[in-house]
This record gives C-alpha cells, structure tokens and sequence, in this order.
C-alpha cells in the first residue's frame, strides 16, 4: 500500500530565510509518480510539480526546488529566500503507474507553512 | 474557462438531513474525484470517477453515493448526514486514466453538520 508522510506539522520561519518542506513515501511499485501542491489560504489546492521515479534529476523553478532521493524514499521541497505569499499548506502525494483505471492520488497530511515578515 | 466550480461553498445541515454537493468542469477530463479534507488529516479520497457513467469507491466512502450521469459533472450525495461528515469536501479532475497526470481542484465546500 502507498503511504506519504510528512513529519512537519507546522513551521514557521522569517522572511528571506530558506525553509525545506520533507516528504517521505513508501510505495512497492518500480514506477510511480511524486507531487507538489499548495494550499494558500483562499483554500484551492494548486499543483506545484510532478516527478517520475526514473528521473531522479532535481529541479529549480525560481526560488523553488525539488530533491528527488530514491536511496531514501525522500522528495524534498525547498523555498530559497522565503516570501509572505509562500505562507499555505503544502501537500505531497504520491500516484502509482500500476494502478491503471484505478489510479489515485494518496496525500501526506501536509505542512503549513508560515512566513513571518 | 472557469476550471472545477462547487456548488455550495457554504453549507449546515441538521443530523440526518441529505444534501447533494455539485462538481463542475469545464476542461473535457475523464476523471473526476471527491476528496474530504480534515484537520491532521490531509486529503482522503471518497468516490471517484473514470469516465460518463461510472463510479468507484476511495478510501472513505461511506456514508456517501455519486452519480455522474453526464461528463462534466460529478455529484455528491449525503443521505443522512452525520457530524462525522463536518469537514471540507474538495472536487478535482484530471485528463485520463495516467498516473502522471495532475489533478485540478475546485475551490471547496465547508460542511458543518450539526
């Protein structure tokens, strides 16, 4: 069974500092996918990013930045340079390919996220 | 292109009436999903979709049914509502049966049963 957990409830940090969200999954399949989404206050969970589990390449977009670890089952996310508007919850979750026509999304319980101006 | 539209955003109900919860899409995705968000929680799959005329049970369907007689549309019914079922309920679609493929939220329902 797929499970993702994120072991960060809450965090808060000061703006311009750097914070890095931590997510933890488990899975039995060899193809999966892993993603990103962010939760603002307004409510509306926007998606981030997407990565398979052959391509283990990090990724930069702005001040964001993913680190994909498959030795540790970790996909890492990192805010450079915080931002108030960076404040929300932030959710990682994990899809399996094995799954077709049953393919689900399986959520951590998310970390808020908090930048203090 | 509005997206995934809800239908309330708001609602209370007194234990043991029904309501029915609205989700629109606009983008011609083949699937659909109702999620139920709580507090510690994260996001918990309820039913979901693959196509017009199907549906499956998630993680946590009971309680609840669907229906999605027409493809852009993917309703949620309550037939006896329980304050259990307080929570925030979120819709989403993608565009086929892949696990890569992102899914897009609406913007919620806040379900007070009390």
């Amino acid at each position: 069974a797929q499970k993702v957990t994120q072991a960060q409830t809450e965090i808060s940090v000061v703006e311009k500092e750097d914070v890095t969200l931590d997510c933890v999954y488990e899975t039995r399949d060899t193809t999966y996918y892993l993603f990103w989404y962010k939760q603002p206050p307004s409510g509306e969970l926007v998606f981030l990013i997407r990565r398979n589990s052959f391509d283990e390449q990090n990724e930069i977009s702005g001040r964001y930045s993913w680190n994909f670890q498959k030795s540790t089952s970790s996909f890492n996310f990192t805010i450079t340079a915080s931002q108030v508007v960076d404040s929300a919850v932030y959710f990682c979750a994990l899809s399996e390919a094995g799954n077709f026509g049953n393919e689900k999304l399986t959520f951590g319980t998310g970390t808020r996220l908090t930048i203090i101006p | 292109n509005a997206g995934v539209t809800q239908t309330p955003k708001f609602r209370v109900l007194k234990t043991g009436q029904s309501m029915t919860l609205l989700c629109a899409q606009d983008m011609n995705h083949e699937y659909m999903y109702w999620y139920r968000q709580d507090p510690g929680m994260g996001l918990r799959l309820i039913h979901y979709s693959v196509g017009e005329g199907t549906t499956a049970k998630g993680e946590v369907p009971d309680g609840y049914n669907v229906s999605r007689l027409k493809k852009q549309n993917f309703l949620l019914g309550l037939e006896s509502a329980a304050p259990s079922q307080t929570s925030v309920y979120f819709c989403a679609s993608s565009y086929g049966g892949y696990s890569y493929n992102e899914q897009f939220f609406g913007p919620g329902t806040r379900l007070t049963v009390l």
